[in-house]
């Protein structure tokens, strides 16, 4: 059955970088997208933006632009999502869910969730 | 993208219906009919409930449903259960392929 498997708790010092892993199971990895959403704690969610799996393409949000990357890797159907210049405001659970590429709007299936703690 | 507006809670007594609204603006909600609705239970994955303004994923319960009209979408809960408890989150998509989601909506059912 469809499945996202995101990588394991993180735990990074203010200015650091992290990296968190997406993989997908049983579907058509490059027929979709795959956004990443944020939850801080006790907050609403937060979309961060997204990666074509098929082309490579990415769109981010304004709020990460130019600290985030995108990046996929199509034989291991694996996408991975790099913060940079980690903050304490970044600390949250991060979510990778996808799209059907194509005019679909809506995110059908949901990652486990990965949580991203910054302290020093 | 300024998030979308939701009532911070909302409350019923089992059996009870409840409607939860999401306002937006003419460059969202009103702009296209893409809002989606997602059930979080503490400690999970966000749960599409709620797709295209009106639809529902095949198999999920017809107590649940969807609406819009102008630049406020909405989310009514029919014959409430006590699994219902949970937050809930409208989301839009936006221009330039952007999403933007809802503040959340704590639902307690008394």
């Amino acid at each position: 059955q469809v499945q996202l498997v995101q990588s394991g708790a993180e735990v990074k010092k203010p200015g650091a970088s992290v990296k968190v892993s997406c993989k997908g199971y049983g579907y058509a990895f490059t027929s979709y997208a795959v956004h990443w959403v944020r939850q801080a704690p006790g907050q609403s969610l937060e979309w961060l933006g997204w990666i074509n799996a098929g082309n490579g393409a990415t769109k981010y949000s304004q709020k990460l632009q130019g600290r985030v990357t995108f990046t996929r890797d199509t034989p291991a159907n694996t996408v991975y999502m790099e913060i940079n210049s980690l903050e304490s405001e970044d600390t949250a659970v991060y979510y990778c869910t996808r799209s059907i590429l194509g005019n679909f709007f809506y995110f059908d299936y949901w990652g486990q969730g990965t949580l991203v703690t910054v302290s020093s | 993208q300024s998030a979308l507006t939701q009532p911070a809670s909302v409350s019923g007594s089992p059996g009870q219906s409840i409607t939860i609204s999401c306002i937006g603006t003419s460059s969202d909600v009103g702009g296209y009919n893409s809002v989606s609705w997602y059930q979080q239970h503490p400690g999970k994955a966000p749960k599409l409930i709620i797709y295209d303004v009106t639809q529902r994923p095949s198999g999920f319960s017809d107590r649940f449903s969807g609406s819009k009209s102008g630049n406020t979408a909405s989310l009514t809960i029919s014959g409430l259960h006590t699994e219902d408890e949970a937050d809930y989150y409208c989301c839009s998509y936006a221009p330039g392929s952007t999403w933007v989601f809802g503040g959340g909506t704590e639902v307690t059912v008394l």
